[in-house]
């Protein structure tokens, strides 16, 4: 059965940094692209980045809007994938998502989220 | 990148069958045959319902179906039921190596 939980989120004050952490289970990881996504309180759902499998994990794609403040990365040996969120604005507020990718980019298979909340 | 564009509501008695659109350029929607749906009901993540335009994942129900024509994907619920109440986002492969999303459309069942 595939898991994935998610973890990291909470109260963080603008500027600050966070990551969140994903581990992953019930499926080859290391040969499966994993995805973040966000969704701010009361808003549609927004991809933010993506990481290939092994030997495709230099592919780490990133929505303009996140470009240059998050950065993608996984360790194969644990199974977890993570987004390191840094300068944290308002605007970040929302649960994130991990999810098992499709293919390369496209969210399969989700997991429940941590919720990111950046407020002074 | 502009989300992709959904109606902001639909809804339909039970038994019909509703559509919603979702509308892009070809530059993803019109480009590629990796469009996806998604089914989130409230408080929950959301759950892919179709993928490759017109595929259907193991264990999601036929009433759910996916077309494409240009640069418009389509969702089509048939025999709706007071369970497909949420809401439903499409999403696509871009020519820049990202997916984009649509802005949404929540599903009413009267």
């Amino acid at each position: 059965e595939v898991q994935l939980l998610e973890s990291g989120g909470g109260l963080v004050q603008p500027g600050g940094s966070l990551r969140l952490s994903c581990a992953a289970s019930g499926f080859r990881f290391r040969y499966t692209a994993m995805t973040w996504v966000r969704q701010a309180p009361g808003k549609g759902l927004e991809w933010l980045s993506a990481i290939g499998g092994t030997g495709d994990d230099n592919r780490k794609p990133y929505a303009d809007a996140v470009k240059g403040r998050f950065l993608i990365s996984r360790d194969n040996s644990q199974n977890m994938v993570y987004l390191q969120i840094n300068n944290l604005r308002v605007e970040d507020t929302a649960v994130y998502y991990c999810a098992k990718a499709r293919g390369y980019v496209s969210p399969e298979f989700w997991g429940q989220g941590t919720l990111v909340t950046v407020s002074s | 990148q502009s989300a992709l564009t959904q109606p902001a509501s639909v809804s339909g008695s039970p038994g019909q069958s509703i559509t919603i659109s979702c509308t892009g350029t070809n530059s993803d929607v019109g480009n590629y045959e990796y469009v996806s749906w998604y089914q989130q009901h409230p408080g929950e993540a959301p759950k892919v319902i179709i993928y490759d335009v017109n595929k259907r994942p193991s264990g999601v129900s036929y009433r759910f179906s996916g077309s494409k024509s240009g640069n418009t994907a389509s969702l089509t619920i048939s025999g709706l039921q007071a369970e497909d109440e949420a809401d439903y986002y499409c999403s696509s492969y871009t020519i820049i190596d990202t997916e984009i999303f649509g802005t949404g459309t929540q599903v009413t069942v009267l």
